[in-house]
């Protein structure tokens, strides 16, 4: 069967750097992606990696190993409006979207 | 970039009525739409999928004759939830894939709608 699995709740302190990782089993693989989603509104896109290596995007960073079935999505200079959920999803071989379940990111001053 | 609307953002009505969630792509085609649904605390559940003029795919689970979809033109889906019941409660979120410039990985998400059904 397809997998995704992440961390259900981490917590980090304001200022700091938190990586949150997300491992994957799927028939096929187009691609992973990361989103931010703020309680009671729907998923932002935060990254895309389809290759092997480090994507850098302002604070943010993804990573990706398709070897391991490995991401993670690194947080730099956390601020407080960093608190939210992170999903991660993988897009299988016909192009579906299969999510993880989501780690809560809980930031403290 | 590009957006995704949802109407109405937030519903509450009685057991037993039908409610209808218009999702629409404003300044792309959108070939493709998904419609999701969300459980408090509970990642992205894949209800169906929808391409313009044919019926949507729904997944194993989920009652098609319970969740209409319609997918009229490439800017409008709509998913109406008929005869509404508590358990119906939840947010419903739909995305668009862009049919035009971007690649089979572009996926834009709307608002979302939160349903309430007493």
């Amino acid at each position: 069967g397809q997998n995704i699995d992440q961390p259900t709740e981490m917590t980090a302190t304001e200022g700091a750097i938190v990586q949150i990782n997300c491992t994957y089993q799927t028939s096929g693989f187009n691609g992973l992606f990361w989103y931010q989603q703020h309680a009671g509104e729907a998923p932002t896109f935060l990254s895309y990696n389809v290759l092997d290596g480090l994507e850098e995007k302002g604070r943010f960073s993804s990573f990706l190993s398709r070897s391991k079935g490995y991401s993670y999505l690194l947080l730099k200079e956390l601020q407080m409006k960093d608190s939210a959920s992170y999903l991660c999803a993988v897009m299988d071989s016909n192009y579906q979207l299969i999510w993880g379940a989501g780690t809560k990111l809980i930031i403290k001053p | 970039g590009a957006v995704v609307s949802q109407h109405p953002s937030r519903v509450i009505c009685k057991s037993g009525t039908s409610v209808k969630i218009e999702c629409r792509s404003l300044d792309f085609q959108a070939t493709t739409m998904f419609w999701y649904r969300q459980f408090p605390k509970k990642s992205l559940m894949l209800m169906a999928t929808s391409n313009e003029g044919s019926k949507a795919t729904y997944e194993q689970g989920v009652e098609k004759d319970k969740f209409l979809i319609n997918h009229a033109s490439l800017t409008l889906s709509t998913l109406t939830v008929t005869s509404a019941h508590p358990e119906d409660s939840s947010f419903y979120i739909c995305s668009a894939r862009d049919g035009g410039s971007g690649g089979l990985e572009t996926q834009y998400f709307g608002p979302g709608t939160r349903l309430l059904v007493l």
